[in-house]
């Protein structure tokens, strides 16, 4: 079975801290993504990427970063974190078959 | 630009009765679908999908329905257990250009014993 492990479930960090959120998948995917769940507005995309030091924006990138270094690890940086970025947020790889495989989530709280 | 919508945010069903959650989308290049559901503190699974090319998708419990011509498909769950209790997203995707998912708000399903 596909892993994708969130390195944190749960996250409380002070307003204006940079923030790592870490994800790494055991299967060799080209395409890792990072979402942030919301009530009421589903899931939606912040980063993705399709290999190695390629990153793509997705539908709300203001005041995210995103690196990939490496094949396996997909990171997720908020640069100085604001209580309007306090969610669920879910990191998922795929290998562009559909078969998108989801972590377990970080629930991120900025206070 | 919601390109995915899930107009119900709950639903309530009885265990053993069918439990019927729809999905509207507004992209015509969409030409796959998905459903995933999902419990409080894990991330969403994967349940079952659907290509454009077919109009529906048995899996056990579970069928999905697609209706191309009014960008509607929907999930049956028959019959409905309580462990089918979750929140369920509806996604899509388009073979041309990005290979990213586009989700719904997601419906929260309660099967009641």
């Amino acid at each position: 079975d596909v892993k994708v492990t969130q390195s944190s479930r749960y996250l409380v960090k002070r307003t204006g801290e940079k923030v790592f959120l870490e994800c790494v998948q055991d299967m060799d995917h080209e395409n890792m993504f990072w979402y942030r769940q919301d009530p009421g507005l589903g899931l939606r995309l912040i980063y993705f990427s399709y290999d190695v030091k390629m990153k793509e924006k997705g539908d709300i990138p203001e005041g995210y970063s995103v690196s990939r270094e490496k094949k396996e690890r997909f990171s997720l940086i908020l640069e100085s974190a604001s209580t309007n970025q306090t969610s669920m947020y879910l990191c998922a790889s795929g290998s562009g078959d559909y078969g998108y495989t989801f972590g377990s989530g970080t629930r991120l709280t900025v206070v | 630009d919601q390109q995915v919508k899930q107009n119900s945010p709950s639903l309530s069903v009885q265990e053993g009765r069918i439990s019927i959650l729809n999905c509207d989308y507004t992209n015509s290049m969409f030409d796959y679908f998905l459903w995933y559901k999902k419990y409080p503190a894990e991330g969403p699974t994967f349940l079952i999908s659907i290509s454009s090319i077919k109009d529906k998708n048995e899996d056990g419990r579970f069928t999905v329905f697609l209706n191309k011509s009014a960008k509607h498909l929907s999930l049956h769950i028959v019959p409905s257990q309580p462990g089918d209790s979750a929140v369920y997203f509806c996604a899509a995707i388009s073979e041309q250009g990005a290979q990213k998912l586009v989700f719904g708000q997601g419906t929260r399903l309660t099967i009641n014993p």
